[in-house]
């Protein structure tokens, strides 16, 4: 069935160091790939999105391209800052509307 | 963007008592809302789907007596847990979906439910 592979965190990074997390999916078809980000305490939000093969999503300095080949979709930032410091969710929509999560990479970015 | 909300943010009951979880889309019109229930370090997971003006479609799994849910409106869902016990405590968020084939979902900041 449909899923999707995060790297497990946590994941602690000194401020201004470069980020990857990685993200690998099965799934049947080309389906449009997200990164969700929910920092303490609150909701998930939508950091960024690909809908289709090549595409790269770009938010608040992280991107994410969508890699068919490797059927995958790591998220990048070049500089993070302690306010980067949550957990992030690769995420896969179904047919059915439904959300396929990753299980989260929490990051910690220390000063 | 589009806004979601819920109501109340968190909220602590005794065993027995029904809890009411309100979900509402603030500047759209959800013709879709889905409700997920988060475990401490853990991902989201899917409990039902529901469509304005049906039943919801509940996850394998997930008692549908348990957690009831209504969809009345296009911009309103609410999340019942009946009787709840201790086992029912955790991190409940609902999101929601506009029409017109629309794929991102929206999500609101959820409830924290600690049943004594």
């Amino acid at each position: 069935g449909d899923s999707v592979t995060q790297m497990e965190g946590p994941v602690t990074l000194s401020e201004e160091a470069f980020l990857t997390i990685n993200c690998t999916y099965t799934a049947t078809g080309y389906p449009s790939l997200f990164w969700y980000v929910q920092y303490p305490g609150e909701g998930l939000q939508l950091l960024l999105k690909a809908t289709k093969a090549d595409d790269k999503g770009s938010n608040k300095g992280f991107e994410a391209t969508y890699r068919k080949e490797t059927t995958s979709f790591h998220l990048e930032k070049g500089s993070v800052q302690v306010s980067d410091s949550a957990v992030y969710f690769c995420a896969l929509p179904r047919a059915t509307n439904k959300l396929i999560f990753g299980t989260g990479t929490l990051l910690a970015v220390q000063p | 963007g589009a806004v979601v909300s819920q109501h109340p943010s968190w909220v602590i009951c005794k065993s027995g008592t029904s809890v009411k979880i309100e979900c509402r889309s603030l500047d759209f019109q959800a013709t879709t809302m889905f409700w997920y229930r988060q475990f401490p370090k853990q991902s989201l997971m899917l409990m039902a789907t529901s469509n304005e003006g049906s039943k919801a479609t509940y996850e394998q799994g997930v008692e549908k007596d348990k957690f009831l849910i209504n969809h009345a409106s296009l911009t309103l869902s609410t999340l019942t847990v009946t009787s709840a016990h201790p086992e029912d405590s955790s991190f409940y968020i609902c999101s929601a979906r506009g029409g017109g084939g629309q794929e991102t979902q929206y999500f609101g900041p959820g409830t924290r439910l600690l049943v004594l």
